[in-house]
């Protein structure tokens, strides 16, 4: 079946501009992570959903940074007056149930803040 | 709070050179240890999940070990396309979040 999908798959603003990155996780997943890349490093937890609720929000570094996830199935990164040190790959995993299943990952969105 | 240290950064081998990748861990409960591979501009991969010491997992080439304190990756008689990123990373018992370590960058010359 079809994996994790994110879109778009690269995006490129401006200093102080609002950006939404989008994630369709695999069908009948309920649970939906964030997790943000930079370069040479390893993924970093930003958010878990568990449902349409968010679950743990501890990793997102700012009040700049907001996700929902109205309907229990896609979900919305939001970052508003994005910055330059924003600029990393954003990666989107969902698993089947959350805590003890495997998280699968999708491509990720590159984000670079001019 | 949790952290995961991969050694080494990168790794150069010849094809069919057996080696192995290292992965330290300190968590406070651990749940789950697991290894993902990252080719240039994609997510990760799934490979295994460890959950207790002395567990082992295999496919094809790739061998997964753990014991209380680390875990190794050993790939036997690689080839080229076994080239990539490879990511260890663990989640503990207190939350479902996965902590990475920064990978080993693998590379398997023809």
């Amino acid at each position: 079946g079809a994996g994790v999908s994110q879109t778009p798959s690269n995006k490129v603003t401006e200093k102080g501009k609002y950006v939404e990155l989008r994630c369709d996780p695999i069908s009948g997943h309920t649970a939906l992570y964030w997790y943000r890349q930079s370069l040479g490093q390893g993924p970093e937890f930003l958010i878990y959903f568990q449902g349409t609720g968010a679950a743990d929000d501890s990793g997102l570094p700012n009040d700049r940074f907001f996700a929902v996830r109205p309907e229990g199935s896609v979900s919305t990164l939001k970052i508003q007056r994005t910055e330059r040190g924003d600029s990393a790959v954003y990666l989107c995993a969902s698993s089947l149930r959350g805590i003890i299943d495997t998280q699968y990952f999708g491509p990720g969105t590159r984000l670079t803040v001019l | 709070e949790d952290q995961v240290t991969q050694s080494p950064e990168a790794l150069r081998l010849q094809e069919g050179e057996s080696s192995s990748l290292n992965c330290s861990y300190t968590v406070s409960g651990l749940r789950g240890l697991f290894w993902y591979r990252q080719d240039p501009g994609k997510g990760p991969e799934f490979l295994f999940t460890l959950y207790s010491a002395g567990e082992e997992k295999e496919k094809e080439r790739l061998k997964a070990t753990l014991t209380k304190k680390e875990s190794f990756l050993h790939i036997t008689a690689p080839k080229p396309e076994d080239s990539a990123t490879y990511l260890c990373a663990v989640q503990a018992t207190s939350g479902s979040r996965l902590t990475f370590g920064e990978g080993t960058q693998l590379t398997v010359n023809p």
